[in-house]
């Protein structure tokens, strides 16, 4: 059964950095197109990026809010994809949502992990 | 960037049918999917491919899709079926996926 754990949340001062993890049981993280979708609070979902498996290039895309800022990778020896954010905002407190389509009529996500900007 | 328009709110009584629109220039060429997120959950697929039901996805739930136009339809909705609802989707290229602004659903 596939599952996936979100971590590595917290808070961040504006201009800081975080890392985000996404640890994947059931799955194999290079093998698959994986993303992160975030919800900032009492607000609407927001798609953040993407990496394509490493068969299909392993190339990256991000949502415009965070482009140039964020960055997602993967290491396969922990079978775990990560979002790296850099330059952080306070628009960017949210919780974040990493998330695995199966197949089209299957989706899984993580439990979110809850990341806040504030000085 | 590529928006999807949802209502923010739509409000019907238990056993009446609610609509839920979606509207972006890029359908009908790019699919139209909807999920539902209750409160403090993460969010479940309802509907894949325009009007397609995941297993499991109780049969009162139907999509359809016209022009630039989704639309998730609950006929006899129940009081359960609270929730807010989103729509989404992929641009043009494909390479960017969108999410329409969410529906919250009152059943009351």
């Amino acid at each position: 059964e596939v599952q996936l754990v979100e971590s590595g949340g917290g808070l961040v001062k504006p201009g800081g950095s975080l890392r985000l993890s996404c640890t994947a049981s059931g799955l194999t993280v290079t093998n698959v197109w994986m993303s992160w979708v975030r919800q900032a609070p009492g607000k609407g979902l927001e798609w953040v990026g993407r990496i394509k498996s490493k068969g299909d290039g392993g190339t990256t895309d991000y949502g415009a809010p965070v482009k140039g800022r964020f960055s997602i990778f993967r290491d396969e020896s922990r079978n775990t994809m990560y979002l790296h954010m850099n330059s952080l905002r306070t628009e960017d407190t949210a919780t974040y949502y990493c998330r695995f389509v199966a197949a089209a009529d299957t989706v899984y996500w993580g439990q979110g992990t809850l990341v806040t900007v504030s000085s | 960037s590529y928006e999807l328009a949802q209502p923010p709110s739509v409000s019907v009584s238990p056993g009446q049918t609610a609509r839920i629109t979606c509207s972006g220039n890029a359908f009908p060429r790019k699919f139209a999917y909807w999920c539902q997120q209750k409160s403090g959950q993460a969010p479940v697929l309802l509907i894949y491919e325009d009007n397609k039901r995941p297993s499991g996805i109780p049969d009162r739930f139907s999509g359809s899709s016209s022009g630039t136009m989704a639309t998730l339809t609950i006929s006899g909705a129940q009081v359960e079926d609270e929730a807010d609802y989103y729509c989404y989707s992929t641009d043009d290229s494909g390479n960017h996926s969108v999410f329409g602004g969410g529906t919250r659903l009152t059943v009351l």
